[in-house]
């Protein structure tokens, strides 16, 4: 089965950072791979999708990439509001829909 | 605008069924996309469940295929899950989502709320 892993498992960052999660596949997932980010008490909210295409209406401060094994999320200028947790999600191999671990982002 | 809205039990005896329906609004199951569910225990991480097509093709994760069942019923404009013989493990925030795109896993754009579900006696 394919395993998907993220790092950091936390971060805080100062307003305006700039800040780099990634997530790595056991196995090549081409670019079947959507970022996610959740905040306390909510449902996920889609950010990226097949790893570098941003979701209408997400802030262009947030972008992907990678394809393969190796992916990243970036957020050019951490704001306020970004603070949650960020998953991602495979859909290339079995099983799929394989979410990774998470990283929790805060504020510094 | 699409919505969708969890109903079911809020608790659910060990060794029972577990039962949840998911009621869209603002687009017709019958037009197309996958429909599916998404758990997550308090504190944990995500894990995809399952997911169906209007057609009634079904899709579910191998850890949980032999206990899961998704049906839907498009003159309702609904999809339900059931989840046999729980245990504690299956405690959970269930989710349902539309997967917005041709693969029956693929990114989810639209989730309902959540919904908490306890197994108990």
């Amino acid at each position: 089965d394919i395993q998907m892993t993220q790092s950091p498992s936390s971060l805080s960052a100062s307003v305006g950072d700039r800040v780099t999660i990634t997530c790595q596949a056991s196995q090549d997932i081409t670019n079947y791979l959507n970022w996610y980010q959740q905040k306390a008490g909510k449902a996920p909210k889609l950010l990226i999708y097949d790893a570098s295409n941003l979701e209408t209406g997400v802030p262009s401060r947030f972008s992907g990439g990678g394809s393969g094994t190796y992916f990243t999320l970036t957020i050019s200028s951490l704001q306020p509001e970004d603070i949650g947790t960020y998953y991602c999600q495979q859909y290339d191999n079995l099983p799929r829909g394989t979410f990774g671990p998470g990283t929790k982002v805060d504020i510094k | 605008q699409v919505q969708l809205q969890e109903s079911g039990p809020g608790l659910v005896k060990p060794s029972e069924t577990l039962s949840l329906t998911c009621a869209v609004s603002g687009y017709s199951i019958s037009s197309g996309y996958n429909w599916g569910w998404i758990r997550q225990p308090p504190g944990e991480g995500l894990e995809w469940i399952g997911s169906i097509y209007h057609t009634g093709s079904t899709y579910y994760n191998p850890s949980l295929k032999s206990r899961v069942t998704i049906s839907v019923d498009t003159s309702k404009n609904q999809f339900s899950l059931k989840l046999t013989s729980v245990t504690a493990a299956d405690t959970a925030v269930y989710y349902c989502a539309r997967h917005g795109a041709v693969a029956a896993t693929g990114p989810v754009d639209y989730w309902g709320q959540g919904t908490l579900v306890t197994v108990s006696s």
